[in-house]
């Protein structure tokens, strides 16, 4: 069974660093892209970055390009969210999906990051 | 960016009612969009891929069909599991973005 878990979420300040991680199990993680997607509590959702089987393809959203970097580790099953220089307006619930080649078929439950002073 | 606007954003309808949910994106994206249904406090779950294809596991009752530009989602007899929130999403090109939401009230 495929599964998706996000931790390292949280509260931080303004100007602040978190790491997301994304444990991936129950597939070939090697073999798909995988995708972070962010949505305010409430509102629409928001696509964020994008990584490559191999790592070396990434693409960011213009709004967390230059402060975000996504990054996998194939040998552990992980996919990661580097964010740095938060500002209040990243707060969000932030999920690692699956991309299927057609759709973002796996979704994981989604980690909470608040950036407030 | 390619702009995806969904029409009506909240929709009022009854067990047994035929919802049907529209699409357009900002310019031609083929057949490249993705209708996903979110309830509340979970995580979206992929429902059509490729514009009309069910996803496995998806109740017949869920149909979609469009290219180009205009899409519909429909649910042809809705069941009190369906109440909850659709977006459509386009993969022709990056950024990938999401419609603003239906939302399928009671």
């Amino acid at each position: 069974e495929v599964h998706l878990e996000e931790s390292g979420g949280g509260l931080v300040q303004p100007g602040g660093s978190l790491r997301l991680s994304c444990a991936a199990s129950g597939f070939t993680f090697s073999n798909y892209w995988m995708h972070w997607v962010r949505q305010v509590p409430g509102k629409g959702l928001l696509w964020v970055s994008r990584i490559k089987t191999d790592g070396t393809g990434t693409s960011y959203a213009d709004s967390v390009k230059g402060r975000f970097t996504v990054s996998r580790d194939n040998a552990k099953n992980m996919l990661f969210l580097q964010m740095n220089s938060l500002r209040a307006e990243d707060t969000a619930v932030y999920y690692c999906t699956r991309d299927s080649g057609l759709g973002l078929d796996y979704w994981g439950l989604g980690n909470m990051v608040t950036v407030s002073s | 960016d390619i702009q995806m606007t969904q029409s009506p954003s909240f929709v009022s309808a009854s067990v047994g009612d035929r919802v049907s949910i529209t699409c357009r994106a900002s310019q031609d994206i083929r057949f490249w969009l993705a209708w996903y249904q979110q309830k509340p406090g979970k995580a979206p779950k992929l429902l059509i891929y490729g514009a009309s294809n069910l996803q496995s596991g998806v109740p017949s009752r869920f149909s979609a069909s469009g290219s180009g530009t205009d899409f519909t989602l429909s649910i042809s007899s809705l069941q009190p599991e369906d109440f909850a929130t659709y977006f459509c999403q386009q993969s022709n090109s990056f950024p990938l973005t999401f419609g603003g939401g239906t939302k399928v009230e009671i």
